[in-house]
């Protein structure tokens, strides 16, 4: 399975822009890129996914790069309910094998106010 | 809210003991999930049921099983307890078996402590 590099931890202050960063060098040309995040004491939450355009929706924007090597998830406003640890992962189109998603350790992100 | 819901919220038990999760999906949704998460291994996936038929398994232990009732509820079953086997265990569900662009949507999960 393709495997996704995210730092460990990121920090960023209330009300302003934060880009997670993804690596992904062995995507294939099917895999989806999704992001999911886990608030403090929940379940994982869906955030957003895209395959190779840029996407965006209410909680966040997906930049794909041209290679598709990386993607970066955007938080335009932070705010202090966007503190959690957030995970890139990369699904396959094919309905082949394992279903579930493969968590890897994400980035905790921290917001200061 | 997610729309899944699990019981109990919390379990404690002894080794050697077998306890039983339970998650009911989203109205509407066919596939569940479970996951388990703990400090050492992180979020791993287990197994998944899509219309009451296994389809996926992941790194679910042979003391593990699972199963989707009729009404798709899912329950798993966890035997012979040892003290690793503390944990969350999350439920999740999503529509239907496409596994590229569907989400999937986590339950609050139970915490599992083994004493």
């Amino acid at each position: 399975d393709a495997k996704t590099t995210q730092p460990n931890s990121m920090e960023s202050n209330e009300e302003e822009p934060v880009h997670l960063p993804c690596n992904h060098s062995t995507i294939s040309g099917t895999d989806y890129i999704h992001w999911y995040r886990q608030l403090p004491s929940q379940g994982p939450e869906y955030v957003i996914h895209g395959l190779t355009s840029n996407v965006n929706n209410r909680m966040a924007s997906l930049a794909i790069a041209e290679d598709r090597k990386s993607s970066t998830l955007i938080l335009h406003r932070a705010t202090l309910r966007d503190a959690a640890v957030y995970y890139c992962i990369l699904r396959p189109s094919v309905a082949g094998g394992a279903d579930g998603l493969t968590f890897g350790k994400g980035t905790h992100l921290i917001i200061q106010p | 809210d997610s729309g899944v819901t699990q019981t109990p919220k919390h379990l404690i038990t002894a080794t050697g003991q077998r306890v039983t999760l339970r998650c009911s999906p989203r109205s509407g949704d066919l596939s569940v999930y479970w996951y388990q998460q703990s400090l050492d291994q992180g979020l791993q996936f287990l197994i998944q049921y899509y219309n009451g038929e296994e389809r996926a398994k992941g790194n679910i232990l042979e003391r593990f099983s699972a199963q989707q009732f009729p009404d798709l509820h899912s329950e798993l079953n966890l035997s012979s307890l040892e003290l690793g086997d503390s944990a969350l265990y999350f439920c999740a569900s999503s529509v239907t078996l496409l596994t590229s662009s569907n989400e999937q949507f986590f339950g609050p999960g139970t915490r599992l402590t083994v004493l």
